[in-house]
Parts: C-alpha cells; sequence; structure tokens
C-alpha cells in the first residue's frame, strides 16, 4: 500500500517561488510516473507536469516556464517549483502517482497526497 | 489540450434513483491500436483527494460498488450510478490520460434531492 506524505511552504507573495515535496513510501519508486495536481475554485483540477525516476519530464503548457519538477530516487522523493506565483497560483497542491498496470498507459491517478493549500497573497 | 467539458455542472437526485453525468472531450480519446478510451472518473468529497472509480472509461476500479458504471467512446463519456445512496454524494470528476497534459473535466456536484 503506498502512502505519498508532502509538505511545503503554505503562504507565499506575490513574485516568490512555491516549493513543495513529496516522499513516497511502499511499491516500487521506480514502476510509476510521479506529478502534481492542484485545485482551485475556480479552475478545478489542473495536471501541472509529471516526471519519471528517470529525470524524464512533462509539464503543462501553460505552467511549463515556471515549473521544474525533479526527483531524489535515494529517498523515493520528487518535489514542485513554480516560480512568479501570483495569486492565481492560490491552489490545494498534490502530489500523485500515475500508474499503467489498469490501462497499459500512464495518466491514471492512482494514489494521491493529502494536499497542501498554498495561499499567494500581498 | 484535449478540452473535457462536464454536464450537468450539479444535479439532485433522490436516494434509489438513477444518476447520469456526462463527459465529451474536445478531441478523440480512443486509441485505435489498442482499442482503449483513455477516460477515468474520480469522485471527491468534501476535504479529501479526488478517489479513482473507473478507467479505460468502463472498468470499475477495485472495490468500488457495482451500482457505478461507466460507457462511452471517442469522446462522449457517462458515469451512471444506478441507485443513488447517501455516501454517494460528491463531486464527480472525468480525466482523459490519451496524451498530456491530462486534463479534467469542471465538475459535477451530485446532491440528494
Amino acid at each position: 500500500q503506498v502512502h505519498l506524505q508532502q509538505w511545503g511552504a503554505g503562504l507565499l507573495k506575490p513574485s516568490e517561488t512555491l516549493s513543495l515535496s513529496c516522499a513516497v513510501y511502499g511499491g516500487s519508486f521506480n514502476d510509476y510516473w510521479w506529478s502534481w495536481v492542484r485545485q482551485s475554485p475556480g479552475k478545478g483540477l489542473e495536471w501541472i507536469g509529471e516526471i519519471h525516476h528517470s529525470g524524464k519530464t512533462h509539464y503543462s503548457p501553460s505552467l511549463k516556464s515556471r515549473v521544474t519538477i525533479s526527483v531524489d530516487t535515494s529517498k523515493s522523493q520528487f518535489s514542485l517549483r513554480l516560480s512568479s506565483v501570483t495569486v492565481a497560483d492560490t491552489a490545494v497542491y498534490y502530489c500523485t502517482r500515475e500508474e499503467d498496470a489498469r490501462s497499459g498507459w500512464f495518466g491514471v491517478v492512482d494514489s494521491w497526497g493529502q494536499g497542501t493549500l498554498v495561499t499567494v497573497s500581498s | 489540450d484535449i478540452v473535457m467539458t462536464q454536464s450537468p455542472d450539479s444535479l439532485a437526485v433522490s436516494l434509489g434513483e438513477r444518476a447520469a453525468i456526462n463527459c465529451k472531450s474536445s478531441q478523440s480519446v480512443f486509441h485505435g491500436p489498442d482499442n482503449k478510451n483513455f477516460v477515468a472518473w474520480y469522485q471527491q468529497k468534501p476535504g479529501q483527494p479526488p478517489k479513482l472509480l473507473m478507467y479505460l472509461a468502463s472498468t470499475r476500479e477495485s472495490g468500488v460498488p457495482d451500482r457505478f458504471s461507466g460507457s462511452g467512446f471517442g469522446t462522449d463519456f457517462t458515469l451512471t450510478i444506478s441507485s443513488l445512496q447517501v455516501e454517494d454524494v460528491a463531486v464527480y470528476y472525468c480525466q482523459q490520460y490519451y496524451g498530456t497534459p491530462y486534463t479534467f473535466g469542471q465538475g459535477t456536484k451530485l446532491e440528494i434531492k
């Protein structure tokens, strides 16, 4: 049974950098893609991007210029950095696991972290 | 990006009655060589992260009651609850995972009438 535990700063000022990390407990870290999804009242669920243990990444085009997702396989952890935040980045951020066993394709999210509310306010 | 549009935005159904939520994608999410539709459905209750209900449009996740069913092909999909129970009150989201960026519908809030 996998467990995702996330942490990071919850209150930021505009122009600052959001930084969140997620530790994975249980399961094989190398068999999945690991991603970040955010949820704001105005935009619902939004996929931010994903990373593989190899370091390969895919990002949402709308956020690509500001997003970096990194991985530390030695600790089974991955992290999100979002630069130059604005009020529009206020949301609950989830770290998630994407798997392919069910479909033969990755993208189905079968595990979620507990969520971190990030508020951007001056 | 593939846009996923759900209807209705909210739905009130009597206990024991049928509920149906629709999801339309802006382009086909059917992969011919695999003969699969890459659509998933999630259920979210207040204060919790979403929970996977369905994948490949119509395959129930392990442990999901059989009153939940999924259908559809190409661009049009439906999540149906055959007999609404109190514990089914939640917001439901569809998602396409045909290609990145993976995208979600805006959500449908299901309530008891």
